[in-house]
């Protein structure tokens, strides 16, 4: 079974410059997560869809960052304009069943951000 | 809000050298207790899920354990190649909230 992948894996931006990230879940798992992991931190949630409808996005800053996952399946995050306090690595998570605190994550290898 | 604390921040042992570490929980309505181990430059893997205080599971030199208040993860006789992040998370009704992880070195 593919895991879910990521790209691109690593970026180095400018402040105020624009990133996007790409997820591809495992086939047939309805629910998609975004995850933010700051060095030295945990994963913090960003975003959750539940096939293509968006469960949770309380702790996205909306101001800068933008997600959609047309279709249902792979999904895109976007940072536009980032800040140095983005730098993070950002996580894609999914889960085969419907929205519950009880579902098992499979998760990507990240996509690390450096904001200069 | 909920809330997920682990100690230590990060653990040093000797192989061979067991140990525990300790997550606890402020989770509204917890669905499920998970232990994720991660290491470096790669996303979380899943090892454990607990439901109910009292539960326990194990796989190989990995034991997790769960009360009402805190869950523990016991690593008896741990070898080099267990030297990782070991990350709890608390399940609520629909969201997984992670603690910081405690940062585990095997030394051989």
């Amino acid at each position: 079974e593919a895991g879910v992948a990521q790209s691109p894996r690593y970026k180095i931006i400018e402040k105020r410059q624009s990133v996007a990230f790409w997820c591809n879940p495992i086939s047939g798992h309805a629910t998609l997560y975004w995850y933010q992991q700051i060095l030295g931190q945990g994963p913090k949630l960003l975003i959750q869809f539940q096939n293509n409808g968006v469960v949770d996005d309380s702790q996205l800053p909306k101001d800068r960052f933008s997600a959609e996952r047309l279709k249902g399946v792979d999904s895109t995050l976007k940072i536009q304009p980032a800040k140095l306090e983005d730098s993070a690595v950002y996580l894609c998570a999914s889960s085969l069943n419907q929205i519950s605190g009880a579902n098992v994550l499979t998760f990507g290898a990240g996509s690390r951000l450096t904001v200069l | 809000e909920d809330q997920v604390t682990q100690s230590p921040e990060a653990l040093r042992l000797q192989e061979g050298e067991s140990s525990s570490l300790n997550c606890s929980y402020t989770v509204s309505g917890l669905r499920g207790l998970f232990w994720y181990r991660q290491d470096p430059g790669k996303g979380p893997e899943f090892l454990f899920t607990l439901y109910s205080a009292g539960e326990e599971k194990e796989k190989e030199r990995l034991k997790a354990t769960l009360t009402k208040k805190e869950s523990f993860l016991h690593i008896t006789a741990p070898k080099p190649e267990d030297s990782a992040t070991y990350l709890c998370g608390g399940g609520s009704n629909y969201k997984l909230t992670f603690g910081k992880g405690t940062l585990l070195t095997v030394n051989p």
